[in-house]
């Protein structure tokens, strides 16, 4: 079962920064966090994921609260691009694979 | 980062036949596969976690003898839908993972199968 629970939907102006929350109260010490997005019809892509510490790429910022029952994706410039359905998953911990079980997701509409 | 691929892209089939659907880890050995459904404007579900060599785990509510897995290579796995019905009808998504990336991004998706059963 899905661990973390993202506000369905969120819209954003094109060129400023996209916040996506996303509470993961249950998460386990040795637990990680990960982002991915999916547009329409594709394959999710990976985006960024991180362990305790705040984490930044070329696609996005990853910010994890102190507790980290929580943490917030930040799309620095968001485009029209970047409209898609984001993810946030912890990634379960088994001897059969380290499964990844999706949420409802948020999906984030960027508005020209 | 690492490619997966899958065939076919979409397929439209008749009721109470078999579809197969192959995914591919391109450029690297995939261990583990995991295959996934998921329905319009729903989110991803994971049907099953495939291990090259073994028998694939499914998850709960997910019948074995109607979704059958094979990982008989470490860059192929397929799932093949069998007697199809068009309450089978979905997106199908595989993923890989990449033992020799674990300090990055462990899952790699493929783009996806659109199965539509008449």
């Amino acid at each position: 079962d899905a661990k973390t629970t993202q506000p369905p939907s969120m819209d954003c102006a094109e060129g400023r920064a996209a916040n996506l929350p996303c509470n993961h109260s249950t998460i386990s010490g040795n637990e990680y966090v990960y982002w991915y997005r999916q547009i329409h019809s594709q394959g999710p892509q990976y985006i960024i994921h991180g362990l305790k510490n705040n984490e930044t790429n070329e696609m996005a910022s990853l910010i994890i609260t102190e507790d980290r029952k929580s943490s917030t994706l930040i799309l620095p410039h968001a485009t029209l691009r970047d409209t898609a359905v984001y993810y946030c998953i912890v990634r379960s911990q088994s001897n059969t694979g380290n499964q990844f079980y999706f949420g409802t997701g948020t999906s984030l509409t960027v508005i020209p | 980062g690492a490619v997966v691929s899958q065939h076919p892209s979409r397929v439209i089939c008749k009721s109470g036949t078999s579809v197969k659907i192959e995914c591919r880890s391109l450029d690297f050995q995939a261990t583990t596969m995991f295959w996934y459904r998921q329905f319009p404007k729903k989110s991803l579900m994971l049907m099953a976690t495939s291990n090259e060599g073994s028998k694939a785990t499914y998850e709960q509510g997910v019948e074995k003898d109607k979704f059958l897995i094979n990982h008989a290579s470490l860059t192929l796995s397929t799932l093949t839908v069998t007697s199809a019905h068009p309450e089978d009808s979905s997106f199908y998504i595989c993923s890989a993972r990449d033992p020799g990336q674990l300090a990055y991004n462990e899952q790699f998706f493929g783009p996806g199968t659109r199965l539509t059963v008449l």
